[in-house]
């Protein structure tokens, strides 16, 4: 099985500023790796993953993220973020091999919110 | 049109009613699932299904029954709806295991119970 930890709950940043959300699993097999992003009264949409190659992957807005499988990390970067950036974001793994029937494991969210 | 939809937006129902929550995506895809979002709690898996007519329990199954006689239909029934059910629901599809694309969402149902 799977789990995922966001650590932080709430991150607020000034508008173009850099951000780093935080993203730590454990595992006991190979994972693939999500970012979720949910904007207000929205279902969750998918960022950027990480299935193999290289460990730096990039979204279309900017956010890039980096697997680290030595500290089973998967940390969200953004070098300047926008207002519209504002919104709930989710890391989650799914099993590699296959095996976990059940899908993706999320974790709890972070709320990144932009401050003019 | 494609996609994955959620019906209805929103939804308030009295304790004890009974109350379903469909699910409908045109893709085809084997596996669907039912998610409960609660602020502090993430996203909670509630129920499963890898394909028609087979459905598995998540990690908060009590209190709801689901069905898969489609497999693009996916509804999600609350039997005796309480106070502690009020939150909003997705459901999510995916064409198969292991997850290399992820999931696609529906846009969710906002479920009141007063």
């Amino acid at each position: 099985a799977q789990s995922v930890t966001q650590l932080d709950s709430q991150v607020p940043v000034f508008e173009e500023a850099p951000v780093e959300l935080r993203c730590n699993y454990s595992s006991s097999v190979s994972v693939y790796l999500f970012w979720y992003v949910q904007y207000p009264n929205q279902g969750l949409q998918l960022l950027l993953k990480y299935l193999s190659g290289s460990t730096l992957v990039e979204s279309i807005n900017g956010f890039e993220a980096e697997f680290n499988k030595s500290q089973t990390s998967f940390h969200l970067r953004k070098p300047s973020v926008h207002i519209s950036d504002t919104a709930e974001y989710f890391c989650a793994v799914s099993d590699r091999t296959g095996g976990g029937a059940d899908g993706l494991t999320f974790g709890k969210g972070t709320h990144l919110i932009i401050q003019p | 049109d494609a996609g994955i939809t959620q019906s209805p937006r929103y939804k308030i129902t009295e304790t004890g009613r009974q109350v379903t929550l469909m699910c409908h995506q045109t893709w085809s895809h084997s596996y669907m699932f039912w998610y409960r979002q609660d602020l502090g709690h993430g996203l909670r898996l509630i129920y499963y299904s890898a394909a028609a007519d087979i459905t598995d329990k998540g990690e908060v199954p009590d209190g709801y029954v689901v069905s898969r006689s489609k497999t693009e239909n996916f509804p999600l029934t609350l039997e005796s709806a309480t106070r502690s059910q009020t939150s909003v629901y997705f459901c999510a599809s995916s064409p198969g295991q292991p997850i290399r694309g992820g999931y696609t969402f529906g846009s969710g149902t906002r479920l009141t119970v007063v």
